[in-house]
C-alpha cells in the first residue's frame, strides 16, 4: 500500500483558500487518491476522490498531476466550520485483494476569525 | 436508515476484563472496519472483514479478536483489556465495488469511547 505523507497541521483565516499537499511516491497504477475529514468526536467522511486531473465538488477539488506522486485538496473561501482533521488516503482499485484502508496522521487544519 | 451504528457509546473498563464492542449497519455492505484512534493522532486500523465469516488483521490486530457471523454485524472482542487499550474505536462500512472506476466510500459509526483502568 502507497504510504502518504502531509502537513501536520495548517492555519487559515476564514474567506481564504486553503490548498493542502499531500504526498504519494509509491502509487500504484490501480491506486485512487481519497480525501476525507474528521470533526472532533466524529467519524471520519468522505470529501472527494479522483484518479487524475482535477475533480470538484460542492465541497472542494482535488488536483492531481500527471505523474500522480502527489495530490492538492483546495477548500475555497473557509470558514470556521472547515476547522477539522483532513486526511488523505491511497486506496486500492474497487474489487482488488487489497481491501484494507489505512489513514495516516492527516492535517489539523484551523480556522480563525 | 440508521447507517452505521455503535453500541455501547462509553465504557470504563478494569485491567483484565472483557468485553465486546457491536458495529451494525443497514445498508448491505460486503466491507467492515474497525479503527482505534488515540488523542490526538489518527485511525489504526485494527482488523477488518471483506464478506460475512471472513476477518483479516489490519496494523494494530494484538490484544482483539474479531468475528462476522452476520453481514450486517462486527464484533470487536478485547479479552483482556489493557490500560494501553484506551481509546475510540470506530467502525466504518464500505459497499462492494460493482466495476471499474467505482469508488465506494467508507461510512463511519459514531465511535465508542473506551477507557482501561
Amino acid at each position: 500500500l502507497a504510504k502518504t505523507t502531509q502537513p501536520i497541521s495548517m492555519d487559515s483565516y476564514e474567506g481564504q483558500e486553503v490548498n493542502i499537499t499531500c504526498s504519494h511516491n509509491n502509487i500504484a497504477t490501480n491506486d485512487y487518491i481519497t480525501w476525507y475529514q474528521q470533526f472532533p468526536s466524529q467519524g471520519p467522511r468522505f470529501i472527494i476522490q479522483g484518479y487524475k486531473t482535477k475533480v470538484t465538488n460542492e465541497v472542494a477539488s482535488l488536483f492531481i498531476p500527471a505523474d500522480r506522486k502527489s495530490s492538492t485538496l483546495s477548500l475555497p473561501r473557509v470558514s470556521l466550520s472547515d476547522t477539522a482533521v483532513y486526511y488523505c488516503l491511497v486506496v486500492p482499485w474497487p474489487g482488488s485483494s487489497a481491501s484494507k484502508i489505512i489513514f495516516g496522521s492527516g492535517t489539523r487544519l484551523s480556522i480563525r476569525p | 436508515n440508521a447507517g452505521v451504528t455503535q453500541t455501547p457509546k462509553f465504557r470504563v473498563l478494569k485491567t483484565g476484563q472483557s468485553m465486546t464492542l457491536l458495529c451494525a449497519q443497514d445498508m448491505n455492505h460486503e466491507y467492515m472496519y474497525w479503527y482505534r484512534q488515540d488523542p490526538g493522532m489518527g485511525l489504526r486500523l485494527i482488523h477488518y472483514s471483506v464478506g460475512e465469516g471472513t476477518t483479516a488483521k489490519g496494523e494494530v490486530p494484538d490484544g482483539y479478536n474479531v468475528s462476522r457471523l452476520k453481514k450486517q454485524n462486527f464484533l470487536l472482542g478485547l479479552e483482556s483489556a489493557a490500560p494501553s487499550q484506551t481509546s475510540v474505536y470506530f467502525c466504518a462500512s464500505r459497499a462492494l465495488a460493482l466495476g471499474a472506476g467505482v469508488y465506494n466510500e467508507q461510512f463511519f459509526g459514531p465511535g465508542t469511547r473506551l477507557t482501561v483502568l
